[in-house]
């Protein structure tokens, strides 16, 4: 079975640079979520996304922004990159009124700054 | 607001033998989720079990079951006959009313170490 996509899988950058983070969601999955996992923390929300508007927002950084396309899968911009901001950035995506136990995970993107 | 708790940070348990992680939840919402994930060294974030607060049964999922107390705000991870790849980080998270579309709050996790 198809599932959740993120690219790329490494990044490196340095302070102060850009970085772009891509998801691709399972088909037939209409919101997407991304949240940011620290070295030893739990993952924290970042922002949601159903149908291309954002639905939720969590302690995301203004630094950061975020959208989803027509086609569904979304992109987290991520600028003036901090030391702070290393981290796992996991998408996951769901089906809103579908199975409650339906939110997978994609891979991560490790993200690292020098 | 929402909280999980996660209160042993590591745990060991010898190969074949099960084991319990514990979870508790703090939520005055009626309507709520709960969901356990593995995520290996490799880092990828694994479902393993989902208990929504109506059911009326424990879930189980192959050597995964759930340990639903509802009145005690626990939903306790068992995992039976433990098999060396069960070794990773479980996460414990609860999804608030809203149905599916909802985002997850996690716990900090428990470190499972199986021994051989």
């Amino acid at each position: 079975a198809a599932g959740v996509i993120q690219s790329p899988r490494h990044l490196i950058k340095e302070k102060r640079e850009t970085a772009t983070l891509k998801c691709y969601p399972i088909p037939r999955h209409d919101t997407v979520y991304w949240y940011q996992q620290g070295p030893g923390q739990d993952p924290q929300f970042l922002i949601s996304f159903y149908e291309k508007m954002q639905s939720d927002k969590g302690s995301i950084p203004d630094r950061f922004s975020a959208q989803q396309f027509s086609d569904y899968h979304s992109e987290l911009n991520m600028s003036s990159l901090e030391l702070g901001d290393s981290a796992l950035y996991f998408c996951a995506s769901t089906l809103r009124g579908g199975e409650p136990y339906e939110q997978y995970f994609g891979p991560g993107t490790r993200l690292t700054v020098t | 607001a929402q909280k999980i708790t996660q209160t042993q940070p590591g745990m060991f348990v010898q190969e074949k033998e099960a084991v319990t992680l514990d979870c508790t939840y703090d939520t005055s919402d009626p309507s709520y989720g709960l969901f356990w994930y593995k995520q290996p060294s490799s880092g990828e974030m694994i479902f393993l079990i989902y208990q929504g607060s109506y059911d009326q049964q424990n879930a189980t999922e192959g050597r995964y079951s759930l340990n639903f107390q509802k009145a005690r705000k626990s939903a306790n991870l068992v995992i039976s006959a433990s098999q060396l790849g069960d070794s990773a980080m479980y996460f414990c998270a609860m999804r608030p009313p809203g149905g599916s579309a909802r985002q997850l709050t996690f716990g900090s996790g428990t470190q499972l170490t199986v021994l051989p």
